[in-house]
């Protein structure tokens, strides 16, 4: 099975930088992926790390170290919109040759103006 | 339009009634999956599938079952042995199966009340 931890909550001013933090215990790692979540709406996609290192779409950047088992996502130039939920998902393979897609518990963003 | 459709968007029913969530994608990826999720909580994993006429359990697939007899369907069945299934129920589909896994894309979701 997995076990993906995040922070259930954080708070940030608008226009600053925040940073999310993930970390994950997997068997056949093969992916982790950001979604953002709007109360009452599905998630959409963020972006997908499978190699180290930084990933980078315009505000938003993503970065894996899989040793370690952790990823981070970074949000600069925070914005009103940007009020959502987290959600830190990872690709797992499992012994029989599936592959499962297990969600953290998200991170609920505040940004106050 | 690709995409995936989830019907309806909001659902009652009766305690004890089993009841059949819709899950359409028109995207050709071969996987699929049926979430749940609670009040302030992530998606907790119900079932999940890869290829027609195959599935596999999630995390909580208790009080649950699941069909995939055509590539673009895979509908959830809420039965009466479910404990608690008032729930925001979410289907999403992605490539994979050799074809280079991808993001997974996902429906609106279904509100289900029990009442």
């Amino acid at each position: 099975g997995q076990n993906i931890d995040q922070p259930t909550e954080m708070t940030a001013t608008e226009g600053a930088i925040v940073q999310i933090n993930c970390t994950y215990q997997t068997s056949g790692f093969n992916g982790l992926f950001w979604y953002q979540q709007h109360a009452g709406e599905a998630p959409t996609f963020l972006s997908y790390n499978v190699l180290d290192g930084l990933e980078e779409k315009g505000r938003f950047s993503s970065f894996l170290s899989r040793s370690k088992g952790y990823s981070y996502l970074l949000l600069k130039e925070l914005q009103m919109k940007d009020s959502a939920s987290y959600l830190c998902a990872v690709r797992d393979h499992t012994g029989e040759g599936y592959s499962t897609l297990t969600f953290g518990k998200g991170t609920m963003l505040l940004v106050s103006p | 339009d690709g995409g995936i459709t989830q019907s309806p968007k909001y659902l009652f029913r009766k305690e004890g009634q089993n009841v059949t969530l819709s899950c359409e994608q028109n995207l050709n990826h071969d996987a699929m999956y049926w979430y749940r999720q609670d009040p302030g909580q992530g998606l907790r994993l119900i079932y999940y599938s890869q290829i027609v006429n195959d599935f596999q359990k999630g995390d909580i697939a208790e009080g649950y079952s699941v069909s995939r007899e055509k590539k673009e369907s895979f509908p959830l069945t809420v039965t009466s042995a479910q404990k608690n299934p008032t729930a925001f129920y979410l289907c999403a589909s992605s490539i994979g199966l050799g074809q280079g896994w991808t993001e997974a894309f996902f429906g609106q979701g279904t509100r289900l009340t029990v009442v």
